[in-house]
């Protein structure tokens, strides 16, 4: 069973606006979730995490994701995308701290236009 | 401070041939992963170590050996390459499982014809 879901495989925005890629896991408990960036021929980079507390998480690059209990969701946004944004964003969760499986999803291709 | 390295960036195999992806960190990190990455299936883990001396079975190990040689170092070997294993591999390291978060390294392209 697939453990984190994105599920748009693009989205395409106009520069300025706002920017939102969608996540959503199915683990119970409290798990750890993660967003990832991977810009063309390079490995991936840590955006930011979700382990407890404030639902609102801050990251690099002005980036945010929200997390949501109810909706089992972990969406990332940015209020103001630039064209450098344009990339491959994974969603991942880690089911349980003792839990060394970080499962990701399929990934979103970003494309912000000038 | 380099982080994580891979060696070689590209590789090209015959069928049935074998080679060793080398991968090293800086970071002083207890934890070191090995992922394949395949169009529209995100990454998938293949073999993790949780600490020097240690190593698991991830999620498609088969076909797949690891060496975790030292603190620093987690290498992964194709006994016998198949085309079904060309894919983009990435090395990644971690502090302690839980919260902390993987470093990659920039990966190896591997085609196996």
């Amino acid at each position: 069973a697939q453990s984190v879901a994105q599920p748009e495989d693009q989205v395409n925005v106009a520069e300025g606006n706002p920017l939102t890629v969608k996540c959503t896991y199915s683990v119970s408990g409290n798990p750890y979730l993660f967003w990832y960036v991977q810009y063309p021929n390079r490995g991936l980079q840590f955006l930011l995490k979700y382990i407890t507390g404030d639902n609102l998480v801050k990251g690099s690059y002005g980036f945010e994701a929200e997390f949501n209990k109810s909706q089992t969701s972990f969406h990332l946004k940015k209020p103001s995308a630039l064209v450098s944004d344009s990339a491959l964003y994974f969603c991942a969760v880690r089911p349980s701290p003792n839990d060394y499986k970080l499962s990701f999803g399929a990934g979103t291709t970003v494309t912000v236009r000038a | 401070n380099a982080g994580v390295t891979q060696t070689p960036k590209f590789q090209v195999l015959k069928t049935g041939q074998s080679m060793t992806l080398q991968c090293a960190q800086d970071m002083n990190h207890n934890s070191m992963y090995w992922y394949r990455q395949d169009p529209g299936m995100g990454l998938r883990l293949i073999y993790y170590s949780a600490s020097e001396g240690t190593t698991d079975k991830g999620e498609v190990p088969n076909g797949y050996n690891v060496s975790r040689l030292n603190k620093r170092e987690f290498s992964l070997r194709l006994e016998s390459a198949a085309p079904s294993q060309t894919s983009v591999y990435f090395c990644a390291s971690s502090d302690w499982q839980g919260a902390d978060e993987q470093y990659f390294g920039p990966g190896t392209r591997l085609t196996v014809t």
